[in-house]
């Protein structure tokens, strides 16, 4: 089955940092998500990406489908952008979800 | 706005007790999904429905059934909960190739 890893898994921003978050994808794929995990759990979506460019805001997100990656872009990051990103991708109706990227910005 | 509502939040069972978790989705989408997610493990599908009545399994199915009788609701069924099964479980709706949208999560203790 198709594999999703996300790197970093880990990061610690300052408040007003950038930060580039990648998901790697091992086949092609038609739907491609970000998510936005929130403290109290709440999986909140952001882009839904199979390929191309959007921007929402301060976030933005890139799917190159040939080379099979996407990345999410946060600006002048804020204390609630905190929590795990995940990107999740499928060919069909079976989304597989990557490990997602843990953020912590300190105020 | 798409709402997709869960039936508790926080829920606590004993071993062997029968378990059902709804979930109500109120844009007529065909496909619902039940995930479990897991500390190091991420979201894992246990099924998937992508019309009334239509069910597939998913990654980790075992232990686990679904009802949809209608459009709107998907119901996952622990039939005899076991400590194991204690996890986070989220509901989504989408659009055929579309956008998933996902429920608040309903927290399971199995004592």
């Amino acid at each position: 089955g198709i594999q999703v890893e996300q790197s970093p898994p880990d990061l610690i921003l300052q408040e007003g940092a950038n930060s580039t978050l990648r998901c790697n994808f091992s086949d092609s794929v038609n739907n491609l998500q970000w998510f936005h995990q929130n403290p109290w759990g709440q999986l909140i979506n952001l882009f839904y990406i199979p390929s191309g460019t959007k921007q929402n805001g301060r976030l933005s997100a890139t799917t190159v489908a040939t080379e099979r990656y996407s990345l999410l872009y946060i600006s002048s990051s804020q204390t609630t952008d905190s929590g795990v990103y995940f990107c999740a991708v499928s060919g069909t109706y079976k989304y597989i979800f990557g490990t997602g990227t843990r953020l912590k910005v300190l105020a | 706005d798409v709402k997709v509502t869960q039936s508790s939040r926080y829920l606590v069972k004993r071993t062997g007790e029968k378990v059902f978790l709804e979930c109500v989705q109120d844009m007529d989408h065909e496909n619902m999904f039940w995930y479990r997610q897991d500390p190091g493990l991420g979201l894992r599908l246990i099924y998937f429905s992508y019309d009334v009545k239509m069910k597939e399994k998913g990654d980790i199915p075992e232990g686990y059934s679904v009802s949809r009788e209608k459009k709107e609701r998907f119901s996952l069924i622990l039939e005899s909960a076991s400590t194991n099964q204690t996890s986070m479980y989220l509901c989504a709706s989408s659009l055929v190739g579309s956008t998933q949208y996902f429920g608040p999560g309903t927290r399971l203790t199995v004592l």
